[in-house]
């Protein structure tokens, strides 16, 4: 069964740097997100994207964050300056169609803010 | 904003018996309710979904019903087995792109 895939699965990262997560999206999806899972919280929405573009944000992803489909397989989440708070689990989802639609994660890229 | 909760946070039930969670949802625009395993380790699991025109759900040993009118819906299990263990997440979507999780249920089947 087609999955979605993340890496690294733990990053370790120094505040204020700058880090880059990885997803290759199921390969007939075209509807991409991010979540994340604060430790012993619930999972989050941060942003959903279509056809090269963010179609939905919410407050968490501000202008630190960003997202990118820089070719046609992977789909990738970019903190530029870290800060401790920004330690969570993230995870990336996709679908084939949005509204009402399954939405497939991966498994999860720990992220450890130093 | 959609906000969603989720009872009980843990559950033990012996092998062979049902287990019910429960979740409601504040915006009555929400429209479709997807159900999530997440095992240790792992990222959620869709296990099961029902839409707002459907009252109930099933799929082999999973049921999801739907109350549209009171705001909530519940996941059963039935006939537990020790691979069910794991924590179980509801969800709503108000058709936007967006899931808004529960906090999840941390269930375990004793053998």
């Amino acid at each position: 069964e087609p999955e979605v895939t993340q890496t690294p699965s733990h990053q370790v990262t120094q505040m204020g740097q700058e880090v880059i997560l990885r997803c290759v999206p199921i390969s007939n999806h075209l509807y991409f997100y991010w979540y994340r899972q604060i430790l012993g919280q619930k999972v989050e929405f941060l942003v959903s994207f279509y056809n090269n573009e963010i179609s939905e944000k919410s407050e968490i992803f501000d202008d630190q964050f960003s997202v990118e489909r820089p070719d046609g397989s992977n789909f990738t989440l970019k903190i530029r300056s870290t800060k401790l708070e920004d330690s969570a689990m993230y995870f990336c989802a996709s679908s084939h169609h949005p509204y009402n639609q399954p939405q497939h994660f991966g498994d999860g890229t720990r992220l450890s803010i130093l | 904003g959609e906000n969603v909760e989720q009872h009980p946070s843990t559950l033990s039930v012996q092998e062979g018996d049902s287990a019910v969670i429960k979740c409601t949802y504040s915006d009555s625009a929400s429209n479709y309710f997807p159900w999530y395993k997440q095992e240790l380790g792992k990222g959620p699991q869709l296990i099961i979904d029902i839409r707002s025109n459907v009252g109930e759900k099933k799929d082999q040993r999973i049921a999801v019903t739907l109350n549209k009118t009171a705001k909530h819906f519940s996941l059963h299990i039935t006939e537990t087995q020790p691979e069910d263990s794991a924590v179980y997440f509801c969800a709503a979507s108000d058709g936007n792109e967006k899931l808004t999780f529960g906090t999840g249920t941390r269930l375990t089947i004793i053998p």
